[in-house]
C-alpha cells in the first residue's frame, strides 16, 4: 500500500528552524516525486517544492531560500529544511506522491510559528 | 504563475442534486494537466481527477471532469452525503504548480 506519514512540526519561535520528514512507504522516492504542500488555519493549499524522481527541486516564490529539500534514499525519506520562520508560516504542512498531482497524501504535521 | 479562479465560492445543493464547480485559468495550461481534489474537515486532500477528464483510482464515477485551455469544470452528477466538502482545482501544466482558492459544497 502506498502511504506518506509526515513528521516534525512543533512551535518554533519567529526566526527559528525546522525539519519536517516525509517517510514514504510502498514506493521509492527514487521512483516517483514527492512534494510539499502547506494548508494556513482556515485557508486553502499552497504548493511549495517538490522533489523529482530524478532528484530536481522546485520551489514556490514563497519560501525560496528559505526551505530546502533533500532526501535520503537509503531511509526512503524526504525532508523540508525550514529556516528564517516567519508567523505566516504557521500551517499543516503536508507531503504527497507527486506527479504533477498528488495520488497520495500524509495526514499533515502542523508547525507553528509563534513568539 | 498560473492563477486558478474557482466559482462559485460556497455551492449550496441537496442530496441528490447536480454539483457544477468552474476553474478558470489565468492563461492556457498545458496539455490540459488540471487535477480536481476534495477535502473534508480535518483531512487531507484526496485526488479526484487528474488530466483534467480522468478519474483517480476508487473515485465513484458520479464524479465527472472536462474543460481544456482555460476552463475546467469538475461535475458531481447526484450528491451523496459525503461528497459535502471543499473541493480544489490545481494545475501542473506549467511552474509554480497553482492551486485554486477551492469550493466549498455544502448542504441547503
Amino acid at each position: 500500500e502506498v502511504q506518506v506519514l509526515e513528521s516534525g512540526g512543533g512551535l518554533v519561535q519567529p526566526g527559528g528552524s525546522l525539519r519536517l520528514s516525509c517517510a514514504a512507504s510502498g514506493f521509492s522516492v527514487t521512483s516517483y516525486g514527492i512534494t510539499w504542500v502547506r494548508q494556513a488555519p482556515g485557508k486553502g493549499l499552497e504548493w511549495l517544492s517538490g522533489m523529482s524522481a530524478s532528484g530536481h527541486t522546485h520551489y514556490a516564490d514563497s519560501v525560496k531560500g528559505r526551505f530546502t529539500v533533500s532526501r535520503d534514499s537509503s531511509k526512503n525519506t524526504l525532508y523540508l529544511q525550514m529556516n528564517s520562520l516567519r508567523v505566516d508560516d504557521t500551517a499543516i504542512y503536508y507531503c504527497a506522491r507527486w506527479s504533477g498531482y498528488g495520488d497520495s497524501w500524509g495526514q499533515g504535521t502542523l508547525v507553528t510559528v509563534s513568539s | 504563475e498560473i492563477v486558478l479562479t474557482q466559482s462559485p465560492g460556497t455551492l449550496s445543493l441537496s442530496p441528490g442534486e447536480r454539483a457544477t464547480l468552474s476553474c478558470r485559468a489565468s492563461q492556457s495550461v498545458t496539455n490540459s494537466y488540471l487535477a480536481w481534489y476534495q477535502q473534508k474537515p480535518g483531512q487531507a486532500p484526496r485526488l479526484l481527477i487528474y488530466g483534467a477528464s480522468n478519474r483517480a483510482t476508487g473515485i465513484p464515477d458520479r464524479f465527472s471532469g472536462s474543460g481544456s485551455g482555460t476552463d475546467f469544470t469538475l461535475t458531481i452528477s447526484r450528491l451523496e452525503p459525503e461528497d459535502f466538502a471543499v473541493y480544489y482545482c490545481q494545475q501542473y501544466g506549467g511552474s509554480p504548480r497553482t492551486f485554486g482558492g477551492g469550493t466549498k459544497v455544502e448542504i441547503k
